[in-house]
């Protein structure tokens, strides 16, 4: 059982350059995210599909885009990465949060972005 | 705007010594806060607290949440130099699907 997974584990880009993140779980869970971690900002909420078909913003969603390809797989775009892009990101995954219910999230083991 | 407020920032602590780590939160519409532990990696997930006043407990690690002071805190006792980490404290909304983090608190036990 390998969890939420994520590709690549390092990236250095160019400003101005793009890539997208790749993040799969196979815990059969409904709701995806993606957060950011930067020093002394704890973790940030990029962008979150609740379930298959549906993707929300986060706290901090300028200059990223999601596909929720299916209900394995969420991926994270930079279209024209930034210095201020930089940082560690994380994919996590859960049961279907709201309407009284609330669950852990799983994580993955993040990938290092550095833009220069 | 929501908000999840942990302290202290940082400690030190020598190896036997029982720490105490503190969360507390404003938000609306409260629905569960969890404790998380980051080592290098994930952050590998410790509790859920839902009612106020029952402890939750895990080996050497306990937490308990009090909703009248909007706050919780996490105890672990007899530390290791394993238990360095970053220890992160979360909010669930009643609705919706997010969590709101707090920045973290980072813990190194020494030997």
């Amino acid at each position: 059982n390998a969890g939420v997974t994520q590709t690549p584990k390092f990236q250095v880009l160019k400003t101005g350059q793009s890539m997208t993140l790749q993040c799969a779980q196979d815990m059969n869970h409904n709701s995806m995210y993606w957060y950011r971690q930067d020093p002394g900002m704890g973790l940030r909420l990029i962008y979150y599909s609740a379930s298959e078909g549906t993707t929300d913003k986060g706290e901090v969603p300028n200059g990223y885009n999601v596909s929720r390809l299916n209900k394995r797989e969420f991926s994270l775009r930079l279209e024209s990465a930034a210095p201020s892009q930089t940082s560690v990101y994380f994919c996590a995954s859960s049961e279907a949060q709201g309407q009284g219910l609330a669950y852990e999230q799983y994580f993955g083991p993040g990938t290092r972005l550095t833009v220069t | 705007e929501d908000k999840v407020v942990q302290s202290p920032l940082s400690l030190v602590v020598h190896e036997g010594d029982t720490v105490t780590l503190n969360c507390s939160y404003e938000v609306t519409n409260f629905r569960s806060l969890l404790w998380y532990k980051q080592e290098k990696k994930a952050p590998t997930f410790l509790f859920m607290l839902t009612s106020s006043g029952i402890e939750k407990k895990s080996g050497r690690l306990s937490s308990i949440l009090d909703k009248k002071e909007l706050s919780s805190i996490l105890n672990i006792t007899a530390t290791q130099t394993g238990d360095s980490a970053i220890y992160l404290c979360a909010v669930i909304m009643e609705y919706g699907n997010k969590l709101v983090f707090g920045a973290g608190t980072i813990l190194r036990v020494k030997s």
